[in-house]
């Protein structure tokens, strides 16, 4: 397996534009999450999946920011309207929800910087 | 409020001691905690994870302890190598299942 594919893996953009990241699991992995780590706040937890079903999006920043997953293989985090504030790293992982602990893979990320 | 403490500060030391990392939490009431890695432009990967009913875990040169009355963690490495620098994170659920929040991470220097 090729683990977690995040694309792209650099986005530099314009205050105000829209801005995608995709994420694509590992195969079987039945859950999914996506972060954010910057260096004040470190790791924070966006938004997290379970069977392709939001389950908790309480760590979302604002409307501006949006999560879809449309099937078990395919996740996407959109930003829109970006500001420079949401520069950061976005890290998507995935693990297997079985009720006893598993632990994440996460993806190499996308360092997003907005100007 | 909960907290999850790592030691921000850098940890220093020489290669083939052992490196004890420590993880402090208040106010979660975890069924498990784990260790990842982090090196510089990557994402962290998975090391261990210890349940809440276990004192000990150990994984090669790893070794994680957990005691929930003191509501802390140690990680230790033993023998440590240049290539073990990096930094490692702390996490723990909060009884909510399979959502993990992360402590702030210790960076772990050795010198040859």
């Amino acid at each position: 397996d090729a683990g977690v594919i995040q694309s792209p893996r650099h986005e530099v953009t314009e205050m105000g534009q829209e801005v995608t990241l995709r994420c694509k699991p590992i195969s079987g992995h039945n859950s999914l999450f996506w972060y954010r780590q910057t260096m004040m706040r470190g790791l924070e937890l966006l938004i997290y999946f379970n069977n392709n079903v939001p389950i908790d999006d309480s760590g979302m920043p604002e409307d501006r920011f949006s999560a879809k997953m449309p099937n078990a293989s395919f996740s996407t985090l959109k930003i829109q309207p970006s500001e420079p504030r949401d520069s950061a790293v976005y890290f998507c992982a995935s693990n297997i929800d079985r009720g006893l602990g598993y632990g994440y893979t996460f993806g190499s990320g996308t360092r997003l910087t907005v100007v | 409020s909960q907290k999850i403490e790592q030691n921000s500060e850098a940890l220093n030391i020489q290669e083939g001691k052992t490196a004890t990392l420590t993880c402090n939490y208040t106010n979660y009431s975890p069924a498990y905690l784990q260790w990842y890695r982090q090196d510089p432009g990557r994402g962290p990967v998975f090391l261990l994870l210890i349940r809440e009913n276990e004192k000990e875990k150990r994984k090669e040169r790893l070794k994680v302890t957990f005691d929930t009355t003191l509501k802390q963690s140690l990680f230790h490495i033993t023998a440590s190598q240049p290539a073990d620098s990096a930094t490692y994170l702390c996490a723990l659920d909060n009884n909510a299942g399979n959502m993990l929040t992360f402590g702030g991470g210790t960076r772990l220097m050795v010198k040859p």
